[in-house]
């Protein structure tokens, strides 16, 4: 089983939706979360990042992490057309190794 | 601003050359790393060195290499390169830190004919 689960989509929605994006994790020692945005042909660029459980808050980006149901979620409010693109979650557990899900491709369409 | 320079955007190599990858991080970061990238695959670990001269596997190093001489400079290098090594290549660096994620690279697409 591997160890981060993340639905690959694609998910569709109108502009101005509230866009909820998910992982699941299997591995109790992961304490730090993150979210990756990566648009076609780039590289992943670090969104946010929390520790353990808990809400983060980053204009209208809100990552969340509920260590109880190894549940990781990043919510988009009022999502624009340049959201489009694929959302990596990951995780980690020590000093080097990050576990990533294998992404979430958002359309945000006008 | 932090930033991971890959070498190359687009490679195209021959079966069996010998390919090298170069990635340079300007952020004094200890950690660096090497991913492929492949659709419905995701981000897969090839290595990573948390110091110079230092390696470590990741999870599919069969049939690459690494170099790390200096603290900025990680180099993937493709022994023998074969068709399904074409992918996305993609160099990520961060500090040992627990609560700082990696940053990355803008990637190389490698195609091997």
């Amino acid at each position: 089983q591997k160890e981060v689960e993340q639905d690959p989509g694609p998910l569709s929605v109108p502009e101005g939706a509230i866009v909820s994006l998910n992982c699941t994790y299997s591995n109790s020692a992961f304490q730090y979360f993150m979210w990756y945005r990566q648009y076609s042909r780039k590289g992943p660029e670090l969104l946010m990042y929390t520790y353990s459980s808990g809400n983060k808050e980053d204009g209208r980006f809100t990552a969340q992490v509920d260590k109880s149901s190894k549940y990781i979620s990043l919510f988009i409010r009022d999502s624009q057309p340049s959201d489009s693109a694929t959302y990596l979650c990951a995780s980690r557990a020590g000093s080097y190794q990050l576990t990533f899900g294998k992404g979430t491709k958002l359309s945000v369409i006008p | 601003d932090v930033k991971v320079t890959q070498s190359s955007r687009y490679l195209v190599k021959r079966t069996g050359e010998k390919v090298f990858l170069e990635c340079v991080q300007d952020m004094d970061h200890e950690n660096m790393f090497w991913y492929r990238q492949d659709p419905g695959l995701g981000l897969r670990l090839i290595y990573f060195s948390y110091d110079v001269k230092m390696k470590e596997k990741g999870d599919i190093p069969e049939g690459y290499s690494v170099s790390r001489e200096k603290k900025e400079r990680f180099s993937l290098i493709l022994e023998s390169a074969s068709t399904n090594q074409t992918s996305m290549y993609l160099c990520a660096s961060s500090f040992p830190d627990y609560n700082v994620g990696a940053f990355f690279g803008q990637g190389t697409r490698l195609t091997v004919v």
